[in-house]
């Protein structure tokens, strides 16, 4: 069966600092990837999306970047962070064609202070 | 562009007392809907996806239905276990591009109480 795993699960920065989190996916190849922010109160914002290993699609402009160093990897980085940068972080993944729905990891709660 | 409304935001209900949650969507081409519950601070987790106009889906106390321009969370005899917020989402069919994306709604966040 496929399992996704995210980390860490909390994580307080200071502003200015680097960022990265991490995503695998096991169980499942050529995996579609995404990472979705959600601040308190609010629907889940698509950030980021991955079709293939380097292929990256952006939705929003921000201060945020991702990567696809592996099939099963996706990480998401900030070399400054910013207090709006603050909020659940999810990483899900979905298969590339036939059954869509999404699966998501356990969330990283970022907090910028 | 897609755009999901969920109502009520909040739903405040008796163990036993049945109630439906609100879905309205708007796409270009709807390859699914998704019904999600989230509790605090996990992430969210599946519940159903409908296809088309008409399609319904249950599980336990669970039944979601759709119908062309919204979808309908029926909850029925609910349990304070069934306290959660559920999201709704949608996903279009798209040419090219698009990575099988979601667009979600805001999420209705239901207290069961005894």
């Amino acid at each position: 069966s496929q399992t996704i795993h995210q980390w860490p699960a909390t994580l307080v920065q200071p502003v200015g600092s680097p960022l990265s989190l991490e995503c695998t996916v096991e169980g499942t190849s050529n995996p579609n990837l995404y990472w979705y922010r959600q601040a308190a109160g609010r629907g889940l914002q698509l950030l980021f999306y991955s079709v293939g290993i380097g292929q990256i699609s952006s939705e929003v402009p921000q201060n945020l970047s991702a990567s696809r160093p592996q099939d099963r990897q996706f990480i998401l980085s900030s070399k400054k962070l910013l207090l709006s940068d603050s909020g659940f972080y999810l990483c899900a993944w979905t298969h590339p064609r036939g059954n869509t729905e999404a699966f998501f990891g356990q969330g990283t709660r970022l907090t910028v202070v | 562009e897609d755009q999901v409304t969920q109502s009520p935001e909040a739903l405040r209900l008796q163990e036993g007392e049945s109630s439906s949650l609100n879905c309205s969507y708007t796409v270009s081409g709807l390859r699914g809907l998704f019904w999600y519950r989230q509790d605090p601070g996990k992430g969210p987790e599946f519940l159903f996806t409908l296809y088309s106009a008409g399609e319904e889906k249950e599980k336990e106390r669970l039944k979601a239905t759709l119908t062309k321009k919204e979808s309908f969370l029926h909850i029925t005899a609910p349990k304070p276990e069934d306290s959660a917020t559920y999201l709704c989402a949608v996903q279009a069919y798209r040419v090219t591009g698009g990575g099988n994306k979601l667009t979600f709604g805001t999420g209705t966040q239901l207290k069961v109480e005894l």
